[in-house]
């Protein structure tokens, strides 16, 4: 299983809900991260989890909680996200946290009304 | 600081033709550098990265690159492009120290003719 997934596909939401994004791998990988990608645009690093634990938070704002609650799932939280969030979040992963993230799921695409 | 260059927004090529994407970086010393391929609406699949050793590395799809110390560049090639290589690719480039806080260039759009 080389293949890192990700729930849901596609996201709806207001302003003031509050909602989460999952991200899955068995690919026994340590390092895991998520990236957000605006339309035509790279992706830009959000955070890192190494060992589960948070290592690099790339100056994001509190409105996105992420969490590590075991080696092979990570989650997103959202809550009183602006309409300028929206975009394709993805998670990726490396089996250490000294490589690049080699391995990619396929994104949330977030839409905020 | 680290910094990613792909001259090119938007590359038209024919099917069977070849193909080269070029990638130039600004870093210090020898970077870590990679090349991505994102089809429509899906995620980034890597398609080969440079570590060190042999400059030419093989990647899938049929896809190298060089690495040319030089000329600080990173170009992606390949001798026959189908019809599914239209899809976008980045270049990324990553510190040696310390955790990959990977660095994308603005990316380069591919589409094939038939």
């Amino acid at each position: 299983d080389t293949e890192v997934t990700q729930t849901p596909k596609h996201l709806v939401m207001g302003m003031t809900n509050k909602k989460s994004l999952k991200c899955e791998q068995h690919m026994g990988h340590r390092a895991m991260y998520w990236y957000k990608q605006k339309a035509k645009k790279p992706p830009e690093l959000m955070f890192v989890y190494s060992y589960e634990k948070l290592s690099i938070n790339e100056s994001v704002p509190s409105r996105f909680s992420p969490e590590c609650p075991n080696s092979s799932l990570l989650n997103l939280h959202l809550h009183a996200l602006q309409p300028e969030d929206s975009a394709l979040y993805l998670c990726a992963s490396s089996q250490d946290p000294r490589e690049s993230p080699q391995y990619f799921g396929p994104g949330t695409r977030l839409t905020v009304l | 600081a680290q910094s990613v260059t792909q001259p090119d927004i938007h590359i038209t090529v024919s099917e069977g033709a070849s193909l080269e994407l070029r990638c130039n970086y600004s870093y210090g010393a020898t970077p870590y550098l990679f090349w991505y391929v994102q089809s429509p609406g899906q995620g980034l699949q890597l398609l080969l990265k440079y570590f060190s050793g042999d400059t030419l590395v093989q990647g899938i799809k049929g896809f190298e690159a060089e690495f040319k110390r030089s000329q600080s560049s990173f170009n992606l090639r390949k001798p026959s492009v189908h019809w599914s290589d239209a899809a976008e690719y980045f270049c990324a480039v990553g510190a040696r120290e310390g955790y990959n806080k990977l660095i994308f260039g603005a990316g380069t759009r591919l589409a094939v003719h038939p």
